[in-house]
């Protein structure tokens, strides 16, 4: 079955370091993925989406990569601030549908 | 206008009621989604609907059902719950373009208690 893994529960960085968070996935061939914030109580925003024949997309502080070969994306946050302290899920879809499935998430937690 | 809105934002209700959630947009989204999240867990797809008509529907339980009246309106019906259906039900919108990319905009999500 379709199965999507992000690599911890929970995270735990200094102010001003860079985040990496991990989404792995099996049985699957999204066309795109795309990563979400989602703070206590509130619905997932979105921050960035890429295709399957992108590697990488940036913006501002958020940069994302892509390897279909690993079944892998990694989303990075740099000069990380106590305000980016949130759950971040990444979600994978194919074209010509409308189903989303999204892991369980990773909580960030960034100390000031 | 860039928002999905969600009402009510708080529900609590018996195994004997009947509710509605309703969610709205106005962004001219031909696609409409309802998710159940629990404590922890990702987003469960529910239901989705693409103008206006039933697209998909994940073996949710008939004691949920779903009402799409027009292209910026989204019910869902609630009857005979049980107090595991406790959750945040969140409503979900996107342009419907299938051939290409597109994200979802979520509302805030309503929290409901089934006692």
């Amino acid at each position: 079955s379709q199965k999507i893994e992000q690599n911890s529960e929970a995270l735990n960085i200094q102010e001003g370091k860079t985040a990496t968070l991990t989404c792995n996935y099996t049985n699957y061939s999204p066309a795109y993925l795309q990563w979400y914030r989602q703070d206590p109580g509130r619905g997932p925003v979105f921050l960035l989406l890429i295709r399957e024949n992108e590697k990488e997309k940036r913006k501002e502080r958020l940069k994302v990569t892509f390897d279909t070969t690993l079944k892998q994306s990694l989303f990075h946050i740099t000069a990380s601030q106590p305000a980016d302290s949130a759950t971040y899920l990444c979600a994978l879809r194919s074209t010509g549908g409308f189903k989303t499935i999204f892991g369980a998430g990773t909580r960030l937690f960034v100390k000031a | 206008d860039t928002e999905v809105t969600q009402t009510p934002k708080h529900l609590v209700m018996g195994m004997t009621n009947k509710k509605s959630l309703k969610c709205e947009q106005h962004m001219g989204h031909r696609a409409m989604y309802w998710y159940k999240q629990k404590a922890k867990k990702p987003p469960e797809l529910m239901f989705v609907y693409s103008y206006e008509k039933l697209s998909i529907n994940e073996s949710v339980p008939s004691r949920f059902s779903p009402e799409c009246p027009n292209s910026s309106l989204l019910n869902l019906h609630l009857h005979a719950l049980q107090p595991e259906d406790s959750a945040l039900y969140l409503c979900a919108s996107s342009h419907a373009r299938r051939e290409a990319p597109e994200r979802q905009y979520f509302g805030p999500g309503t929290r409901l208690t089934v006692l």
